[in-house]
């Protein structure tokens, strides 16, 4: 069974605070995503990565970067996290061979800043 | 840019009746995809559908894709509880996900 986990499910910061959060596929896939999910907004595309150290900006990447150092592990880094970045993160993969839009899902970090 | 509108955005229905939420945009796809999401989860792929005028059933559910590939719809049939959750869809080449229809099946 195909498997996107992510590191917590529940996270409280402080503002001005680095925040990291991990995602991890089982799936050999070569394409990670970070979205994050707003009501009334849907899921927008923070980054992704097509490959290993390679990743490009998504439609909202202020404030955020990433780092894919290991094929399997997807890291989203908010440098300093705001109060505006309370949200539901979820993190998605994704292969290639004409399937590169089905997406499999992690379960989401909730993020609250304080 | 593209967008997906997705209507209606809330739905709450009985038991056992029909209903259909859409998909709309006005740029063509090349694939769309329907994900259900249920509460504190992420979203589950449900179907991608990628000729235009294609339908796909998946049990209680029909997946359509309109014809010029702007639009999808989903019908269900006999509503059960079990099918309450946020239905999204996603389009392609760009990937872009609509707002969700909030769907909710009262017993």
């Amino acid at each position: 069974d195909v498997k996107v986990t992510q590191s917590s499910r529940y996270l409280v910061k402080r503002t001005g605070e680095k925040v990291f959060l991990e995602c991890v596929q089982d799936m050999d896939h070569e394409n990670m995503f970070w979205y994050r999910q707003d009501p009334g907004l849907g899921l927008r595309l923070i980054y992704f990565s097509y490959d290993v150290k390679m990743k490009e900006k998504g439609d909202i990447p202020e404030g955020y970067s990433v780092s894919r150092e290991k094929k399997e592990r997807f890291s989203l880094i908010l440098e300093s996290a705001s109060t505006n970045q309370t949200s539901m993160y979820l993190c998605a993969s994704s292969g290639t061979s004409g399937r590169v839009h089905e997406q499999f899902f992690g379960p989401g970090t909730r993020l609250t800043v304080l | 840019t593209q967008l997906l509108e997705q209507s209606p955005q809330f739905l709450s229905i009985q038991e056992g009746e029909n209903l259909t939420v859409y998909c709309n945009s006005s740029s063509v796809f090349s694939s769309l995809q329907w994900y259900r999401q249920e509460p504190g989860e992420g979203p589950v792929l449900l179907v991608t559908v990628v000729t235009g005028g294609e339908v796909k059933k998946l049990k209680r559910l029909t997946f359509q894709f309109g014809d010029a590939r702007k639009d999808s719809s989903l019908h269900i049939t006999a509503a059960q509880p079990g099918d309450t959750g946020l239905y999204l869809c996603a389009g392609a080449q760009k990937l872009v996900f609509g707002q969700g229809t909030r769907l909710t099946i009262n017993p």
